[in-house]
C-alpha cells in the first residue's frame, strides 16, 4: 500500500525558508507516469495546488509562488522536497503531498494518493 | 488566472440526490476530477477524468463534464456523505481546485 510522510517544521519565522520533504513507501518515485505534487489549506483559501515535480527533474508551479518555490525529487531516498523562501502569516497552512498520477501528460493526471499533512505556522 | 467556482453548501436528505457543481470557462474542454474531504482528514479522490470511480468508490458517486459546468452526482445519498467536496482540474500545467462545497445531510 503507497503511503506518503510529509515532515518539516511545525513552526517557521516570518521571512525565514520552509523545508518540507515528503517519503514514499511502497512504491517508487521513479515512475515515468507519476508525478508528485504539493498542495496546501488553509481555512479561508481552500485546497490550493503549489506545484509538482517528476523524478526526472522536471518542476512546474504556481506562478503566483514561482519566484519563492523551488521541489526537487531525490530518487536514492525515494523522496521529493519543496522549499518556500520569505514566508509571511498568509503561507500558514495545512501543506500536503501527493502522488499525481494516470498519465505522464499533466492535463489527464489526478491526485490519488494524499498524504497525511503537516501544519505549517508562520509566527514570531 | 483560471478558476473553478462552486456553491459554498448543499443540502441533501438521506436517500435523495445531491448535485455539486464546478464552473469554469470551458470546463468541458479540460478533464475534471472530484475528492471528497472530512474534517481532520486529507482529501479522497472520488472521481477522475470527469466519471472514473477509483477502486472502492461506491457506484453512488457519478460526474459529467460539459460546456462550462461539472457536476458531481452523489445518488441515494447517506450520511457518510456529509463532507466537503472539490473539484480540481488543469488549466496547461497549472493546478486549479474549486472553491469546495459543504454537502450536508439532514
Amino acid at each position: 500500500q503507497l503511503q506518503l510522510q510529509e515532515s518539516g517544521p511545525g513552526l517557521v519565522k516570518p521571512s525565514e525558508t520552509l523545508s518540507l520533504t515528503c517519503t514514499v513507501s511502497g512504491d517508487s518515485i521513479s515512475v515515468n507516469t507519476y508525478h508528485w505534487g504539493w498542495i496546501r489549506q488553509t481555512p479561508g483559501r481552500g485546497l490550493e495546488w503549489i506545484g509538482s515535480v517528476h523524478y526526472t527533474g522536471t518542476t512546474y508551479y504556481k506562478s503566483s509562488l514561482k519566484s519563492r518555490l523551488t521541489m526537487s525529487a531525490d530518487t536514492s531516498k525515494n523522496q521529493f522536497s519543496l522549499r518556500l523562501t520569505s514566508l509571511t502569516a498568509a503561507d500558514t497552512a495545512v501543506f500536503y503531498c501527493a502522488r499525481q498520477s494516470g498519465s505522464y501528460l499533466v492535463s489527464e493526471s489526478y491526485f490519488d494518493y494524499w498524504g497525511q499533512g503537516i501544519l505549517v505556522t508562520v509566527s514570531s | 488566472s483560471y478558476e473553478l467556482i462552486q456553491p459554498p453548501s448543499v443540502s441533501v436528505s438521506p436517500g435523495q440526490t445531491a448535485s455539486v457543481t464546478c464552473s469554469g470557462d470551458n470546463l468541458g474542454d479540460k478533464y475534471v476530477c472530484w475528492y471528497q474531504q472530512k474534517p481532520g482528514q486529507p482529501p479522497v479522490l472520488l472521481l477522475y477524468q470527469d466519471n472514473e470511480r477509483p477502486s472502492g468508490i461506491p457506484a453512488r458517486f457519478s460526474g459529467s463534464n460539459s460546456g462550462n459546468t461539472a457536476t458531481l452526482t452523489i445518488s441515494g445519498t447517506q450520511a457518510m456523505d456529509e463532507a466537503d467536496y472539490y473539484c480540481q482540474t488543469w488549466d496547461t500545467i497549472t493546478g486549479v481546485f474549486g472553491t469546495g462545497t459543504k454537502v450536508t445531510v439532514l
